[in-house]
């Protein structure tokens, strides 16, 4: 059974750079059949995708044009685990952040992609 | 800026069946934006339900389920329960990016 297990900080100061930490436990981040995904949440945002890193043969990463400029997602081998780094942090940057994998597979001769597991959730609050 | 559109709200009754549907501003919804559909209840984490357009979970139960209707694709709940009352999100791939709807607030009156 595959489990995401999230750490870091609640708190922060304007200015500062956010740092979060997904331990990954019943699947290797290296693997070729999964990327591995930080998403946020806030109730003026909902749900919005902030990037992900991934391994096929080398590492990849995408990110969200909306924090692009101020967003890294590092894999850590040694320690199975991938992490979120975003920087200048503003109290927009408020939310509950989430880990999550993707999984691709086959269904039904096709390629299929699902979102399994998740991280419990990380509330960061961005305050003076 | 690619947005995907779903129905803010919904109720329906005990029993009944609805639809929610997921929107891309980009034009009709297909397979290849590997439509994904979450459940979530207040303090929790998203929870897969249908991934892929109409692939269940084994946890998903029988009355989810998903497809592609009129360009959009379609989360169904048939025989809806109690329990279903929720915020359900759509998520859709865009060739490196993911995007989420904005979510619909199901309410079981």
């Amino acid at each position: 059974q595959v489990q995401l297990q999230q750490s870091g900080p609640g708190l922060m100061k304007p200015s500062q750079t956010l740092s979060l930490t997904c331990a990954i436990s019943g699947d290797s981040v290296s693997t070729n059949s999964a990327a591995w995904h930080w998403v946020r949440q806030s109730p003026s945002r909902g749900l919005e995708w902030l990037g992900r890193t991934y391994y096929r043969s080398k590492w990849y990463t995408g990110y969200a044009v909306s924090v692009k400029s101020r967003i890294s997602i590092n894999p850590d081998t040694s320690k199975n685990q991938f992490s979120l780094q975003l920087s200048s942090v503003t109290p927009e940057d408020t939310a509950v952040y989430y880990c999550a994998r993707e999984k691709e597979g086959y269904c039904s001769s096709s390629s299929c992609v699902w979102f399994d597991p998740w991280g419990q959730g990380t509330l960061v609050t961005v305050s003076s | 800026q690619t947005v995907v559109t779903q129905e803010p709200s919904l109720t329906v009754s005990p029993g009944g069946t609805v639809t929610l549907t997921c929107a891309s501003s980009t034009g009709a919804v297909t397979s290849g934006y590997y439509p994904n559909w979450f459940q979530q209840k207040p303090g929790q984490a998203p929870r897969a339900l249908i991934y892929s357009t109409s692939n269940k979970h084994s946890w998903t139960p029988a009355r989810f389920s998903g497809s592609l209707l009129g360009g959009k694709a379609a989360l169904t709940l048939s025989g809806v329960q109690p329990e279903d009352e929720a915020e359900y999100y759509c998520l859709l791939y865009y060739g490196g990016d993911w995007v989420f709807g904005g979510g619909t607030k199901l309410t079981v009156l």
